[in-house]
């Protein structure tokens, strides 16, 4: 069974543009999570979808946003891309969107670079 | 105040050793809690969720303490491999999954 998966595996972008990332969770998980690790940091929580609904986000602007498809598959589009945007966008997947006692399982993350 | 503070460490340990990691979450409504280890440039893996009696798996034990609003993560006899970075997670009922910075291991022969 595929785990989730994540596109592209790197990405290079200049200040200003926008990014858009993908993230297929595994077969059955409704809800998914983002996270942000930059360099040498610990993992920040971006936002989390669950049944197609944006459940939470973490403090990060606006222009960080994302949606949920129908077949729970998910995308985060960064607008206006700033240098401090380059970073490892990692997105992870569970079975329901309470988390109890739930593993979350990630993909293999996205390396976002901004020139 | 974060959701979830870790000592960042490094812990550097020789084989053989036992260390023992400290977790601290702020949300009194706080339902399950994990560990997690992320290898050097690689995705976080879970390693054990935590349960309330405490738990144990081989040479690793997990403790949560609710009243003080901690959880620890014991490892008993160091492995070289064991070299990682530890994550604790917590999961608010319903709301998000919320990781620790991390505590990093360093094993060394």
């Amino acid at each position: 069974e595929a785990g989730v998966t994540q596109s592209p595996t790197h990405l290079i972008k200049t200040r200003g543009q926008q990014a858009t990332l993908r993230c297929s969770p595994i077969s059955g998980h409704t809800s998914v999570y983002w996270y942000q690790q930059a360099l040498g940091l610990g993992l920040q929580f971006l936002l989390w979808y669950d049944e197609g609904e944006e459940r939470n986000r973490g403090n990060f602007p606006p222009r960080f946003s994302g949606r949920q498809f129908p077949n729970y598959s998910s995308e985060l589009n960064v607008n206006a891309l700033e240098l401090e945007d380059s970073a490892l966008y990692l997105c992870a997947s569970s079975l329901d969107g309470n988390g109890m006692n739930t593993e979350a399982f990630f993909g293999q993350g996205t390396r976002l670079t901004v020139v | 105040r974060k959701e979830v503070e870790q000592d960042p460490g490094p812990f550097n340990v020789p084989e053989g050793a036992t260390v023992a990691f400290n977790c601290t979450y702020s949300n009194s409504a706080s339902q399950s809690f994990f560990w997690y280890r992320q290898d050097c440039r690689k995705e976080p893996k879970l390693l054990m969720s935590v349960y309330s009696s405490g738990n144990e798996d081989g040479r690793f034990t997990a403790q949560l303490n609710r009243a003080s609003q901690y959880i620890s993560l014991l490892i008993r006899d160091s492995k070289l491999s064991d070299s990682a970075t530890y994550l604790c997670v917590v999961n608010i009922y319903g709301n998000k999954l919320v990781f620790g910075a991390g505590t990093i291991l360093r094993v060394k022969s």
